[in-house]
């Protein structure tokens, strides 16, 4: 089974800070690469699905690169703000197997 | 459009009992997905549908798990007898395209069992 590891596992931050969180996954058979926020009480969201070495993609202030090469994918927020507090899930494969997230607490 | 719907929000039984969750997909969508999200850990994928028909159901527990999705469209999971160790959200989610297509997924906002 394919082993996602994410790290940190927790991370709080203040308001206007910018954090970073990473994605490390076996580069080999590499297919698709997924990052999902999901609030407290609500739905995982879709963020970005990822298919190629070197993607970059942005979302508002939040963004995300892709090395297939090495193994790892790295989202970024910037400006965090306390609706960004969540947990930050992603996952690969043609079935999606996910790593544990990263918790994301934005204080105000 | 609708989002992908999910009953019941929350249930609490005892060991040994049933439970059934259901889980109605975005119209349209020939993938269906359950997982189960235990806490600290990511969701575990149950099973996979591609319309009808089972794609993946390698982690499902069959001794006590089942899962259908009769006419290709809402799905049913089965717990029978729940143990302690099932205490998780479920989750259930769909995409527009078929198995392996990289399209996102679409998540219900879950079933959370405890069992006592």
């Amino acid at each position: 089974i394919l082993n996602v590891e994410q790290s940190p596992q927790s991370l709080h931050v203040q308001e206007g800070d910018s954090t970073n969180f990473t994605c490390s996954f076996p580069s080999s058979n590499f297919y698709a690469l997924h990052w999902y926020r999901w609030e407290t009480a609500k739905s995982p969201e879709a963020l970005f699905v990822m298919t190629l070495n070197g993607d970059e993609k942005k979302k508002g202030r939040i963004s995300a690169t892709l090395n297939t090469k090495e193994g790892y994918s790295y989202l970024y927020i910037k400006g965090s703000q306390p609706e960004d507090s969540a947990t930050y899930l992603c996952a690969l494969g043609t079935a999606l197997i996910f790593g544990k997230g990263t918790t994301l607490s934005v204080s105000s | 459009e609708a989002g992908v719907a999910q009953s019941p929000r929350y249930k609490i039984i005892e060991k040994r009992q049933s439970v059934a969750f259901w889980c109605n997909p975005i119209s349209g969508h020939a993938t269906l997905y359950w997982y189960q999200q235990i806490l600290g850990q990511g969701p575990k994928l149950l099973i996979q549908f591609q319309n009808n028909g089972v794609v993946d159901d390698s982690q499902l527990p069959k001794d006590r798990f089942s899962a259908e999705r009769l006419k290709g469209v809402d799905s049913t999971l089965k717990i029978q007898p729940a143990k302690l160790e099932d205490s998780a959200v479920y989750l259930c989610a769909s995409s527009r395209g078929l198995a392996g297509n990289t399209g996102e997924l679409f998540f219900g906002e879950g079933s959370r069992l405890t069992v006592l």
